[in-house]
């Protein structure tokens, strides 16, 4: 089955340091590929996506490329802030029972950013 | 625009006794998805509706979980009887009506249920 594997957390980074958290994943076909966002207290957000290889998502600062040939979709920033301090979920969306498409999901990624 | 709702934010049970959680999606939005976030992990799909129709219900515990989403808008996710293992986030989402796999879901809040 379809599955995403992302970097285990916790992550914990100075303000304006570099970021990256690797995302890998299994799916059969081309499925579309998700970075969602968890901050406390809230719902998930989707921060960026894209939807063919070679495609980059970005925003906020955070970007992801679609790497077909090494299933990949890493989620980079040149300069992290206090306000990026939240949990990261790498996610990908593949065809499901009726018309539409599921999500599966990583097991998100605690990021704590410091003064 | 409003936003995916769900209540209530917290509940704390005792086991066997029954919950219910609710959901309204985002207007206009003609499927919904019921999810569960355990601790640490990332949310896994429960069911999905299509308007009224639940199109995969694959993962849902039919034993003690069911859902209904009456007239194709909000939804209900009731437990009965809770469990230890039930402790979790019950996560609701919305999306368009589409066929492409590159359609944004919308994550209400979350309903936080420990079952003691």
């Amino acid at each position: 089955g379809d599955s995403v594997t992302q970097m285990e957390g916790p992550v914990t980074l100075s303000e304006e340091a570099c970021l990256t958290i690797n995302c890998t994943y299994t799916a059969t076909g081309y499925p579309s590929l998700f970075w969602y966002v968890q901050y406390p207290g809230e719902g998930l957000q989707l921060l960026l996506k894209a939807t063919k290889a070679d495609d980059k998502g970005s925003n906020k600062g955070f970007e992801a490329t679609y790497r077909k040939e090494t299933t990949s979709f890493h989620l980079e920033k040149g300069s992290v802030q206090v306000s990026d301090s939240a949990v990261y979920f790498c996610a990908l969306s593949s065809p499901a029972r009726g018309s539409n498409y599921k999500l599966t999901f990583g097991k998100g990624t605690l990021l704590t950013v410091n003064p | 625009e409003a936003g995916v709702v769900q209540s209530p934010r917290y509940k704390i049970i005792e086991k066997k006794q029954p919950v219910a959680f609710w959901c309204n999606p985002i207007s206009g939005h003609n499927t919904l998805y019921w999810y569960r976030q355990n601790l640490g992990q990332g949310p896994e799909l429960l069911i999905r509706y299509e308007n009224e129709e639940a199109v995969d219900d694959s993962q849902l515990p039919k034993d003690r979980f069911s859902a209904e989403r009456l007239k194709g808008v909000d939804s209900t996710l009731k437990i009965q009887p809770a469990e230890l293992g039930d402790s979790a986030v019950y996560l609701c989402a919305s999306s368009p009506e589409g066929l492409a796999g590159g359609e944004t879901q919308y994550f209400g809040p979350g309903t936080r249920l420990l079952v003691l």
